[in-house]
């Protein structure tokens, strides 16, 4: 079976600190992943994802992902976090039965 | 571009009723559309894919019945829930994968959501 595996329900970090927000993932042949920001009461909007290539990704509002093969992971990453950027993250994977697999999600609080 | 709309943003009614909630992409021909629910800071539950002019696929444990799910055309589709209930309140989000699009078949694009509840 196919999954992604979010394993920190909350991150904390001080404005202007650099952020990481975990994701493992594991599925079958290729993988195809993203992430997703969803701010209160609203959809999920598209960050980034990876299809091949580089495996440093960036994507909207300074955000950045690494794809790593031998770890399987895609940890979302930004430099220096505003306040923001606090919100509820979702990684996903795209799977060849053409349907996306989430994550349980991670909140971002990024605190002044 | 690559704009989902949902409507309504939120609806309250009464237990026993139905409510139709639409999807829409506005800039886009979507092949495929998705229903999620989303309970309070939990991630999204996958309920039917729905494939344009074709039944809907709902996963395991949705209801057919309960949730009618319509893909009348490549940008709209709509999930009606049937004599809503109490429990059926929650977080109803649509998404949509844009038709054609050269290196972004895979990326979903997501509608705002609507709230739905039933008293």
């Amino acid at each position: 079976a196919q999954s992604v595996a979010q394993p920190e329900d909350q991150v904390n970090v001080a404005e202007g600190n650099p952020l990481t927000v975990k994701c493992t993932y594991s599925v079958s042949g290729n993988p195809y992943l993203f992430w997703y920001v969803q701010y209160p009461n609203r959809g999920l909007q598209f960050l980034l994802k990876y299809i091949t290539g580089d495996n440093l990704v960036k994507g909207s509002y300074g955000f950045e992902a690494e794809f790593n093969k031998s770890q399987t992971s895609f940890h979302l990453k930004k430099p220096s976090a505003l306040v923001s950027d606090s919100a509820l993250y979702f990684c996903a994977a795209y799977t060849n039965a053409g349907k996306s697999t989430f994550g349980d999600g991670t909140t971002l609080t990024v605190k002044p | 571009g690559a704009v989902v709309s949902q409507h309504p943003s939120r609806v309250i009614c009464k237990s026993g009723t139905s409510v139709k909630i639409e999807c829409r992409s506005l800039d886009f021909q979507a092949t495929t559309m998705f229903w999620y629910r989303q309970f309070p800071k939990q991630s999204l539950m996958l309920m039917a894919t729905s494939n344009e002019g074709s039944k809907a696929t709902y996963e395991q444990g949705v209801e057919k019945d309960k949730f009618l799910i319509n893909h009348a055309s490549l940008t709209l589709s709509t999930l009606t829930v049937t004599s809503a209930h109490p429990e059926d309140s929650s977080f109803y989000i649509c998404s949509a994968r844009e038709l054609g699009r050269a290196g972004d078949r895979e990326t979903q694009y997501f509608g705002p959501g609507t709230r739905l509840l039933v008293l």
